[in-house]
């Protein structure tokens, strides 16, 4: 029974290049939810989606960042022309329900580096 | 914005002894909040979550919530020091769903 599946573990990128983080929910798990953690800070939300649809995302910088989650496949997370801030942990959860008392499992999470 | 407070820590309680760990939130319409583990270099994993007023138990974790005063804490009895790690205090953001994070308490249970 495979939990959260994300990959690549760790990437490295150079300044200026796109870097594309994937995420496989849990087995019978619709919502998705990604988070970055930047060295010695907590969690942040970035952005929540349903198959085919972005629900929330309140909390992804408006310019270089992108997300979906397709009918078929995983939930990607894109981040165009990286800068060196844009290095952290970034962690993808899943739930099965919107609901407030579900929880929400995490995948390993992808070690971003930009040189 | 909501926010969630809690010491950085560093914690440090000698191994068999109770370490509490507190957290204080901002949104008083919060229904359920979550406490989850974080082994440095991992991901978080879920410890206890908790939504009615009282105490919680599970194992040698306890989990208490306040509303009133807007406080939820988490107690470990008989630590070791394979539970020192960061602990991270969490509550949806809007009744359903994106958690609004605590920066962490960093637990060091010496042995």
């Amino acid at each position: 029974n495979a939990g959260v599946m994300q990959n690549p573990r760790h990437l490295v990128r150079r300044r200026g290049q796109e870097a594309r983080l994937r995420c496989s929910p849990m087995k019978g798990h619709s919502h998705v939810y990604w988070y970055r953690q930047l060295p010695e800070e907590g969690l942040k939300f970035m952005v929540y989606l349903q198959k085919e649809n972005i629900i929330d995302e309140s909390g992804m910088p408006k310019e270089r960042f992108s997300a979906e989650f397709p009918k078929e496949g995983p939930s990607i997370l894109r981040i165009q022309q990286v800068v060196r801030g844009d290095s952290a942990a970034y962690f993808c959860a899943s739930s099965r329900t919107s609901v407030g008392t579900d929880t929400q499992y995490f995948g390993p999470g992808t070690r971003l580096t930009v040189l | 914005q909501k926010e969630v407070e809690q010491n950085s820590g560093p914690l440090s309680v000698p191994e068999g002894a109770i370490a509490s760990l507190n957290c204080t939130y901002s949104d008083r319409g919060s229904q359920s909040f979550f406490w989850y583990r974080q082994y440095s270099g991992k991901s978080p994993e879920l410890i206890m979550f908790i939504y009615s007023n009282g105490d919680k138990e599970d194992g040698r974790f306890t989990a208490q919530l306040n509303k009133a005063s807007q406080y939820v804490s988490l107690l470990i009895r008989d630590s070791q020091p394979s539970d020192s790690a960061t602990y991270l205090c969490a509550f949806p953001n809007s009744g359903n769903t994106p958690l609004v994070f605590g920066k962490g308490t960093r637990l060091s249970v010496i042995a």
